[in-house]
């Protein structure tokens, strides 16, 4: 299986200031890596799908980036409504995992 | 509008069997794979296997293989998930998911159902 580690496991950070969310795979993944958000009580949302691909309706200010084994998640100009844990997800091949989540404060 | 409903919260006994249904509206339904997720309390999101509603092909984690059966009936556009064998650590949240055949990403989910296994 294809192991996901996430770094930070949390963060805290300002309203305004830029955060970066790091995912690893433990074996090349192409492109094959989204992000998710999960705010307290709802279901996860997708945000970037194939690395970079931003979701309609996402705010421009999530940005993700990478291919291979290391991806990035940067939320730039972070708002109080970005509370939330993130999780990536690798799509390449089955089993389909997630990482273990990066929790955000504000 | 795309929608996923799932079913309301279920309480069972360990050893017994549960289904999960996620009724599908909004898109064509043979057109999406569908995939389940769990999380369990205060934890992390774990994906429980994938099913086309087309070929009716499935995979599932190997973690999970004997335990879970997912089917789908395209004449409702509905997706089950059935788990045997309950134990207390099945207790979580249940997420059905769609799928694209072609990036595999989870761009809709339903709204979840608690698992309470006790």
């Amino acid at each position: 299986d294809i192991q996901m580690t996430q770094s930070p496991s949390s963060l805290s950070a300002f309203v305004g200031d830029s955060v970066t969310i790091t995912c690893r795979a433990s074996q090349t993944i192409s492109n094959y890596l989204n992000w998710y958000q999960q705010k307290p009580g709802e279901a996860p949302k997708l945000l970037v799908s194939r690395a970079f691909s931003l979701q309609s309706g996402v705010p421009s200010r999530f940005r993700g980036s990478g291919s291979g084994t290391y991806f990035t998640l940067t939320i730039s100009s972070l708002q109080p409504e970005d509370l939330a844990t993130y999780y990536c997800h690798q799509s390449y091949m089955s089993p389909r995992t997630f990482g273990q989540g990066t929790r955000v404060e504000i | 509008q795309v929608q996923m409903v799932q079913s309301g919260p279920e309480v069972k006994r360990p050893g017994a069997s549960v289904r999960v249904s996620c009724k599908t509206s909004g898109y064509n339904f043979i057109n999406f794979g569908l995939n389940w997720v769990r999380q369990a309390p205060g934890q992390g999101l774990e994906w429980m296997g994938w099913i086309s509603p087309y070929t009716r092909d499935t995979e599932y984690p190997q973690s999970l293989q004997g335990r879970v059966t997912l089917t789908t009936d395209t004449s409702t556009t509905t997706a089950y998930m059935d788990l045997r064998s309950l134990r207390s650590d099945d207790t979580a949240v249940y997420y059905c998911a769609r799928s694209s055949g072609r990036d595999h990403a989870f761009d809709v989910w339903g709204q979840g159902t608690l698992l309470t296994v006790s």
